[in-house]
């Protein structure tokens, strides 16, 4: 069965600091992966993908991510976070069976 | 419509009780999720449709859940004799096609609550 692993479960930055988010996956196939945001009273909307090639991804609002597969990892990066990226984050794994998996969630604070 | 929408978005019913959730997914998406969300917890899958078919079943957390599809387009999802224990959000998100594993589009949500 396949599981994703976010190892932090509420971070607190002051703005400018920088930010990574864990996320690991088990799952033996080919993945594809994302980080979902969730703003205070908003949708779940995505932050950005992998599918194939560089694994070094970039998604809205100066959000990366990279996927290493030796460590089937794919962790969330911004080098210089803001008080407006306040927000729940999720990290998930899609299978090409369809299956759907998400992580717990980790809440960014961020300190104006 | 532009997006996913549920309803209701927020339930309060008696224990005991049957409720019916509704999503209608984007025009066009074949492929329809519907995931559980406790209070200050991840989203738990329970199940998703590929037209109106429904290949994993698995997320489900007892056979008082039962999920429909009709027509590609709307779900519903029926809890019956409802437990305090059902009580959080349950999200709807569609996407174009579930066996190419892509981006998924949230709906709002409807928060239910069992009292």
């Amino acid at each position: 069965a396949q599981s994703v692993s976010q190892h932090n479960h509420h971070v607190i930055l002051s703005e400018a600091a920088s930010l990574e988010l864990g996320c690991n996956y088990s799952y033996g196939g080919t993945v594809n992966l994302f980080w979902y945001v969730q703003y205070p009273g908003q949708h779940l909307q995505l932050l950005l993908k992998y599918f194939s090639g560089d694994p070094l991804v970039k998604g809205i609002k100066g959000f990366e991510a990279e996927f290493i597969k030796s460590k089937f990892s794919f962790n969330l990066r911004k080098p210089s976070v803001q008080w407006s990226d306040t927000a729940e984050y999720f990290c998930a794994v899609n299978t090409n069976a369809g299956k759907s998996t998400f992580g717990d969630g980790t809440t960014l604070t961020v300190k104006p | 419509g532009a997006g996913v929408s549920q309803s209701p978005s927020n339930k309060v019913t008696e224990k005991g009780k049957d409720v019916e959730l509704r999503c209608d997914p984007i025009s066009g998406h074949t492929a329809l999720y519907w995931y559980r969300q406790r209070l200050g917890q991840g989203l738990e899958f329970l199940i998703y449709f590929q037209g109106n078919s429904a290949p994993d079943k698995s997320g489900l957390p007892s056979d008082r859940f039962s999920a429909e599809r009709t027509g590609e387009s709307v779900s519903t999802l029926t809890i019956q004799r409802t437990q305090q224990e059902d009580s959080a959000v349950y999200l709807c998100a569609s996407s174009l096609k579930a066996a190419e594993g892509g981006e998924q589009f949230f709906g709002p949500g409807t928060r239910l609550t069992v009292l």
